[in-house]
C-alpha cells in the first residue's frame, strides 16, 4: 500500500537536545512538507521541499531544520533552539508542484507528538 | 494573503442529525478547496475536494460545493453516525501552499 510513514508515534526531549522526526513516503510525490499542529489550532507550515536537495522555509521555520537527500525521505530536526517544541507534527506530500497550477492536494501522514521532559 | 475561516466549534450531535460546518474563504486567483477531518490522535485525511467553481466533492454521505460566488465551500453530511465524531478542517491551496481554518471538533452522540 502506498502511503506516508512518521516515526516515532511519541518522541520526548529534553532540554538543550536536538530531536529528528522522520518522514517517509512510497508515493512517488516530488514534494514534500512539515506542519505543526497546536491544540485547538489548524496547521502551521514549517518547511516544504518541491524537489530533491531543495527546500524552503514556511511560516514558522525558526528553530528548526530539513534536508532531502532522497525523494522518499524528508526529515526534521527540531533544535534546541525551538523554545517551545510540545506539538504534533505531520509531514505531508504530493506531486510535482505545478502540474496542478500550483494547486495540488496533499496527503499527510499519522503524525508524531513530541513532548518536552 | 489567502485565508479561510471555518466555523467554530464544538458542534454535538445526536446520531441521524443533520450536520453543517460552514467555511469561506478569501484567496487571490482560483484555489482548490479541501476539507480534511482529523480522528484523535491521528493524522489528516483528505475527506473530499473540488478544483474549479461549482465543483460538488463528496465521500462517505459528506458533500461541499465550491461557490465562487460566496466564496464559500460548507460540508453537509445528511445524517451523521457516531463514527463521524472527529476534528473538520477546511483548506485552499493555491500558490503552492495550504492554508487551513482553525478547525471544527464534531461529536455525535448515540
Amino acid at each position: 500500500d502506498g502511503g506516508i510513514t512518521q516515526s516515532p508515534k511519541y518522541l520526548f526531549r529534553k532540554e538543550g537536545q536536538n530531536v529528528t522526526l522522520s518522514c517517509e513516503q512510497n508515493l512517488n510525490h516530488d514534494a514534500m512538507y512539515w506542519y505543526r499542529q497546536d491544540p485547538g489550532q489548524g496547521l502551521r507550515l514549517i518547511y516544504y521541499s518541491q524537489i530533491v536537495n531543495d527546500f524552503q522555509k514556511g511560516d514558522i521555520a525558526e528553530g528548526y531544520s530539513v534536508s532531502r537527500e532522497k525523494k522518499e525521505s524528508f526529515p526534521l530536526t527540531v533544535t534546541s533552539a525551538q523554545k517551545n517544541p510540545t506539538a504534533f507534527y505531520l509531514c505531508a506530500s504530493s506531486i510535482a508542484p505545478g502540474l496542478a497550477g500550483g494547486r495540488e492536494t496533499q496527503y499527510f501522514g499519522p503524525g508524531t507528538r513530541l513532548l518536552v521532559l | 494573503g489567502n485565508s479561510v475561516t471555518q466555523m467554530e466549534g464544538p458542534v454535538t450531535l445526536s446520531e441521524e442529525a443533520f450536520l453543517t460546518i460552514n467555511c469561506t474563504y478569501t484567496a487571490t486567483g482560483y484555489p482548490s478547496l479541501f476539507w480534511y477531518v482529523q480522528y484523535p490522535g491521528e493524522g489528516l485525511q483528505l475527506l473530499l475536494k473540488a478544483t474549479k467553481a461549482d465543483d460538488k466533492g463528496s465521500n462517505k454521505g459528506f458533500e461541499a460545493t465550491y461557490r465562487k460566488e460566496t466564496t464559500s465551500f460548507h460540508l453537509e453530511k445528511g445524517s451523521v453516525q457516531v463514527s463521524d465524531s472527529a476534528v473538520y478542517f477546511c483548506a485552499l491551496s493555491s500558490d503552492y501552499k495550504l492554508s487551513f481554518g482553525a478547525g471544527t471538533t464534531v461529536t455525535v452522540r448515540a
